[in-house]
């Protein structure tokens, strides 16, 4: 069974500009998080996603969007990049929404640098 | 909202020894506690998860264990190996009103030596 895959792994971006990032679940699973990973704020929860709806999300700016398909993969957007959203971007999906603390499985997450 | 604090932030052990990784949280509304693994160049790996309704669970070489009453919860890992050399993060999370919204610790890098 394959794992979560995030495209891409790698991205480099200039300040002003915006970016989108995928996110593939584990097939039969139709909840996917995204999150935020930094040295200096750690790991934070960004928003969840379950059948093409978003149920939570967390404390960030409205330049942090995201979106489900019908076929469960997930996009992230941001706009208007800053220097402080240079980050790892993670994908958890898991087959239930995070209510019942069903098991969330990660992806290796997109590393954007925004110069 | 919920506050995570974990101590230690780093941990170096000899082989063999055990571990323990301790977190505090804020929100007496949190009831799943899920302990991750990260290793470098990986997204983080649940490693063990653990309910308010249960005090203490146990999976091989990994424990974790739960006091409501003072709001903490602890990883415990015996006869470390090298491959255990990550850092880990605890997490709590209220499931109250349907949300689900983990707030994760800072994270303990654990080195073990051979």
């Amino acid at each position: 069974k394959a794992g979560v895959t995030q495209t891409p792994r790698y991205l480099i971006k200039t300040r002003g500009q915006q970016v989108t990032l995928s996110c593939s679940p584990i097939s039969g699973h139709r909840s996917v998080s995204w999150y935020q990973q930094t040295p200096g704020q750690g790991l934070q929860f960004l928003f969840e996603y379950f059948s093409e709806t978003q149920r939570n999300k967390g404390n960030f700016p409205g330049r942090f969007s995201g979106r489900q398909f019908s076929n469960s993969r997930s996009e992230m957007n941001v706009s208007t990049l800053e220097l402080g959203d240079s980050a790892l971007y993670l994908c958890a999906s898991s087959w239930a929404p995070g209510t019942s603390g069903s098991e969330q499985f990660f992806g290796p997450g997109t590393r954007l640098t925004v110069l | 909202g919920e506050n995570v604090e974990q101590h230690p932030s780093t941990l170096s052990v000899q082989e063999g020894d055990s571990a323990v990784i301790k977190c505090t949280y804020s929100d007496s509304a949190s009831n799943y506690f899920p302990w991750y693994k990260q290793e470098l160049g990986k997204g983080p790996q649940l490693i063990i998860d653990i309910r308010s309704n249960v005090g203490e669970k146990k999976d091989q070489r990994i424990a974790v264990t739960l006091n409501k009453t003072a709001k903490h919860f602890s990883l415990h890992i015996t006869e470390t190996q090298p491959e255990d050399s990550a850092v880990y993060f605890c997490a709590a999370s209220s499931s109250s009103g349907g949300s689900y919204i983990p707030t994760f610790g800072r994270g303990t890098s654990l080195i073990v030596h051979p």
